[in-house]
């Protein structure tokens, strides 16, 4: 157990509709990345946060927001949502803001329908 | 831009006998190297590192790594493998220059199967 929590598992949802991930970074953990897995595109690279604020941007649509809140857990916002962002979503944490060894959660499976 | 290849979709091997994933990096700096094993349904498990000193790594479950940075490698290695290691590996990069981006840029994935 990675001590990272990710829910839901599983969100099924129609396009057009908005979701949102939620995870808790392990204990002590004070940076927050979120990945995105598709069998396309592999394993990308979403956003990071650390104690609250942004600090990097990878790959991640503008319909797509994140925050990170002062207890550190952090959510995933999806909106106008389209077939093709069907994946799973992926938040892992780290101790500190510069990323060495990240640890994962178990991930929430998105279905668009 | 740093990028990670693993070029072999598919590893096949049978159980008692050596197993290697290949692992090829590029970063404009040195690298951060990492292992990654990923089981259905579940999430990233890390297996080893390699940040600075001795360029054989070892890590979980009995696997080592070698870094190579004339060949830009980083093979992972286990001398006998066991059915229970089938899963997904990946090896993650990350560029020591902060400028070239705070984060891991994953490889595609090397699906391993050991057969009894």
């Amino acid at each position: 157990d990675s001590g990272v929590t990710q829910t839901p598992k599983h969100l099924i949802t129609a396009t057009g509709q908005r979701v949102t991930l939620r995870c808790s970074p392990r204990s002590g953990d004070l940076s927050v990345y979120w990945y995105q897995q598709s069998l396309d595109q592999g394993l990308q690279f979403l956003i990071q946060y650390y104690n609250g604020e942004e600090r990097a941007k990878g790959n991640i649509l503008e319909r797509f927001s994140a925050q990170q809140f002062p207890d550190l857990h952090s959510e995933l916002n999806l909106s106008s949502l389209e077939l093709g962002d069907s994946a799973l979503y992926f938040c892992a944490s780290s101790a500190r803001e510069q990323v060495t060894t990240l640890h994962f959660g178990n991930g929430t499976r998105l279905t668009v329908t | 831009a740093q990028s990670v290849a693993q070029p072999e979709d598919q590893v096949n091997v049978a159980e008692g006998n050596p197993l290697t994933v290949k692992c090829t990096y590029s970063v404009s700096g040195n690298p951060y190297l990492f292992w990654y094993v990923q089981y259905p349904n579940r999430g990233l498990q890390f297996l080893l590192k390699y940040i600075t000193g001795d360029n054989l790594v070892k890590g979980s479950y009995g696997f080592e790594a070698e870094f190579n940075k004339s060949q830009t490698s980083f093979h992972l290695k286990k001398p006998s493998a066991l059915v229970s290691d089938s899963a997904l590996y990946f090896c993650a990069v990350r560029d020591r220059n902060l400028a070239a981006g705070n984060k891991l840029t994953f490889g595609g994935g090397t699906r391993v199967l050991v057969k009894p």
